[in-house]
C-alpha cells in the first residue's frame, strides 16, 4: 500500500515569496492528485499530473516518477492562498482514482 | 463551486439521534465517494459507490450505512453514533477508475454529543 508523505507540515511565509511544498509516495502510481483545502473545510482540485509539469496561474506542480516525488509551487504567494495543500496517490499502481491515499497535507499561512 | 453540494453543512447530534447527510452531483459522473477527515488526521475512504453499486466498504462500522439511489444522490445514514465519530465528513465524485480529477463537496462537519 502506497505511503504518502508531506513536507513541510506547517508554512508560514510573506506576501511575494516563491512556496514550495513537497509530496512522496512508496510505490508506482498512474497520477498523483494536488488538492487544497480552506477553512471551511472544502477541497478543491488543483492538479492531477503522470508526468513532467503542469501550470496553472501562480501555481506549478511537478513529478518525477523514477524518484517518486512531487512538488507544489506557488510563484508570488498571496494571503488567500493560505490553505492546507494535499497530495494523493493510488493506493497501489492497480488502482486510480477509485482508492486514494492523502497526505496529512501542509498548512500554508502567507502573511500580508 | 465544485458541481457537488453536501447538506448539512454542520449537524450535532446525540448519541442515540439518526440523521442523514446527503449528496449530490449533476457532473455526468459515475462514481460517488464518502470520505472522512477527523482532527490531525488525513482523509479516510469510507464508501466507494460506482453506477449505484458500492464497490468499497473500507471497515466502516455498521452504525455507518450508505445508500445510492441513483448515479446523481448519496446519502449517509448516521445512527447510534459515537462521540469519535465526530469529524468532517466528505463527498466526492468522479468517473471511475481512471486517473482523472476528484471533484469533492464542500463537506459536513458532524459533532456527536
Amino acid at each position: 500500500k502506497n505511503e504518502v508523505e508531506q513536507s513541510p507540515q506547517n508554512l508560514t511565509a510573506q506576501e511575494g515569496e516563491f512556496i514550495t511544498i513537497n509530496c512522496s509516495y512508496s510505490v508506482g502510481i498512474s497520477a498523483l492528485h494536488w488538492l487544497q483545502q480552506h477553512p471551511g473545510g472544502g477541497i478543491v482540485s488543483l492538479f492531477m499530473l503522470s508526468s513532467g509539469k503542469k501550470k496553472h496561474g501562480r501555481l506549478i506542480a511537478t513529478i518525477n516518477i523514477q524518484e517518486k516525488h512531487s512538488s507544489l509551487h506557488i510563484t508570488a504567494s498571496h494571503p488567500r492562498d493560505s490553505a492546507v495543500y494535499i497530495c494523493a496517490v493510488p493506493v497501489t499502481a492497480n488502482f486510480g482514482n477509485e482508492k486514494l491515499t492523502f497526505g496529512t497535507g501542509t498548512r500554508l499561512t502567507i502573511i500580508p | 463551486e465544485t458541481g457537488v453540494t453536501q447538506t448539512p453543512r454542520h449537524l450535532v447530534m446525540g448519541m442515540t439521534n439518526k440523521k442523514s447527510l446527503k449528496c449530490e452531483q449533476h457532473l455526468g459522473h459515475n462514481a460517488m465517494y464518502w470520505y472522512k477527515q477527523s482532527a490531525k488526521k488525513p482523509l479516510e475512504l469510507m464508501f466507494v459507490y460506482s453506477l449505484e453499486e458500492r464497490v468499497e466498504n473500507n471497515s466502516v462500522p455498521s452504525r455507518f450505512s450508505p445508500e445510492c439511489p441513483n448515479s446523481s444522490h448519496l446519502f449517509l445514514h448516521l445512527h447510534t453514533l459515537q462521540p469519535e465519530d465526530s469529524a468532517l465528513y466528505l463527498c466526492a465524485s468522479s468517473h471511475y477508475g481512471d486517473s482523472g480529477e476528484l471533484f469533492f463537496g464542500e463537506g459536513s462537519r458532524l459533532t456527536v454529543l
